[in-house]
């Protein structure tokens, strides 16, 4: 039974380029949440996304940043005209968000470093 | 809002003793979960001990547990038998129990164990 996949797990972005990174959920699970690590830091989140929906976006920069969860395939974030303050750990978790088992299992994460 | 406040950035321990790793939280609400994570050197996110806040009783696993002060608003991790693999990032978290799904993060603390 895979755990949450996250790719890359490495991903170098040249200022102002763009970043896309993948979550794949644990299986069937849909809700899926996006955190962000900046170094010496605690997890942030980002945004809570169900498939085709996005529930709450609290946590999202208002330029730049987006993510998706299709009917099928991976959700995405993605980043675009990356900047240095972009630099940071991406970590992806996904839940059965079912009564009794809203539990979020974390995939490794993807380190983004711009340069 | 709810925050999470871990105020050890770094704690060190000899092999085999004892630790406790600080966490106070602030919350209006009265459900609410309450979280352990362990993150080493490979950045994956663990589960270590969750606590619910409505039980009374402090959560234990294996040689981790709690001690919860709902009323103090107090979340301590104390690690028994410390071994070299306990060492790590550790994270004290936040959950709302209502439809607010986001996890609250502190910033850390950096356990060293000492051999």
């Amino acid at each position: 039974n895979a755990g949450v996949m996250q790719n890359p797990r490495h991903l170098v972005r040249r200022r102002g380029q763009e970043a896309r990174l993948r979550c794949s959920p644990m299986k069937g699970h849909s809700h899926v949440y996006w955190y962000r690590q900046l170094p010496e830091e605690g997890l942030k989140f980002m945004v809570y996304l169900q498939k085709e929906n996005i529930i709450d976006e609290s946590g999202m920069p208002k330029e730049r940043f987006s993510a998706e969860f299709p009917k099928e395939g991976p959700s995405i974030l993605r980043i675009q005209q990356v900047v240095r303050g972009d630099s940071a750990a991406y970590f992806c978790a996904s839940s059965l968000r079912l009564a009794g088992a809203y539990e979020q299992y974390f995939g490794p994460g993807t380190r983004l470093t711009v340069t | 809002a709810q925050t999470v406040t871990q105020s050890q950035p770094e704690m060190s321990v000899q092999e085999a003793e004892t630790v406790t790793l600080s966490c106070t939280y602030d919350t209006s609400e009265s459900d609410y979960y309450l979280f352990w994570y362990k993150q080493p050197p490979s950045r994956q996110m663990i589960l270590v001990i969750r606590q619910e806040a409505y039980k009374q009783q402090n959560a234990t696993e294996n040689r981790f547990s709690v001690n919860f002060q709902k009323a103090a608003k107090s979340f301590s991790l104390k690690i028994s038998d410390s071994q070299l693999g306990d060492a790590a990032m550790y994270f004290c978290a936040y959950r709302s129990g209502g439809r607010d799904d986001k996890i609250i993060f502190g910033k850390g603390t950096r356990l060293h164990i000492l051999p």
